[in-house]
């Protein structure tokens, strides 16, 4: 039962330039939840997405970014015109349902040139 | 809002001594995580506490968790190299969701020989 599968697990991009962040769950989970974490920092809780659905997107900035979870493929966040505060490691966690046990990715490490 | 403040930030032993990580929150919570991450990697589940009183051992690594001080403790007994990483505690708030869970800013240890 392969885990969180998160990719690209780095990507660089240079200033006003677009990242595309791509996580499948574990099988089984339709609870994806995505986090940032800066250098030295904990996590940071941006969203949290159910198939179809935006279920809390409390965490993640108004403008730039943007969360999906289709149907069919991986949830995919997406970080429009970036800039170099975007820099960070974005991980990913799945569960099986909103009090489950959370599992993570190894995470997406953009950097911004 | 709910905050969680984990102490040391760094922390530096020999191999062989004991000490105490400690984790603090600001609101009421029954569930509390300890999480274990290394250098580029994921982080790695080590403890999950659910109820006033719990006590978690695995290994040399030994989790509490007091709900009315609302206080957690890691307790590290003869740290062998091996132990240096980053631990965080994450507290799930009184939704008790997962999106509602908040991470401390990590506790980086490093131990020596």
């Amino acid at each position: 039962n392969a885990g969180v599968m998160q990719n690209p697990r780095h990507l660089v991009r240079r200033r006003g330039q677009e990242a595309r962040l791509r996580c499948s769950p574990m099988k089984g989970h339709s609870h994806v939840y995505w986090y940032r974490q800066l250098p030295e920092e904990g996590l940071k809780f941006m969203v949290y997405l159910q198939k179809e659905n935006i279920i809390d997107e409390s965490g993640m900035p108004k403008e730039r970014f943007s969360a999906e979870f289709p149907k069919e493929g991986p949830s995919i966040l997406r970080i429009q015109q970036v800039v170099r505060g975007d820099s960070a490691a974005y991980f990913c966690a799945s569960s099986w349902g909103i009090t489950g046990e959370l599992f993570f990715g190894e995470g997406s490490r953009l950097t911004v040139l | 809002e709910l905050k969680v403040e984990q102490n040391p930030l760094f922390l530096s032993m020999q191999e062989g001594k004991n000490y105490t990580i400690y984790c603090n929150y600001s609101t009421t919570s029954d569930r509390l995580y300890w999480y274990r991450q290394d250098p580029g990697k994921s982080l790695e589940s080590l403890f999950v506490l659910l109820s006033n009183g719990a006590v978690k051992q695995e290994g040399r690594l030994m989790a509490s968790l007091d709900t009315k001080a609302r206080l957690s403790t890691l307790h590290i007994t003869a740290a062998v190299h091996d132990l240096s990483a980053t631990y965080f505690c994450a507290v799930e708030g009184t939704e008790t969701n997962n999106n509602d869970m908040r991470f401390g800013a990590g506790t980086r240890l490093t131990v020596k020989p």
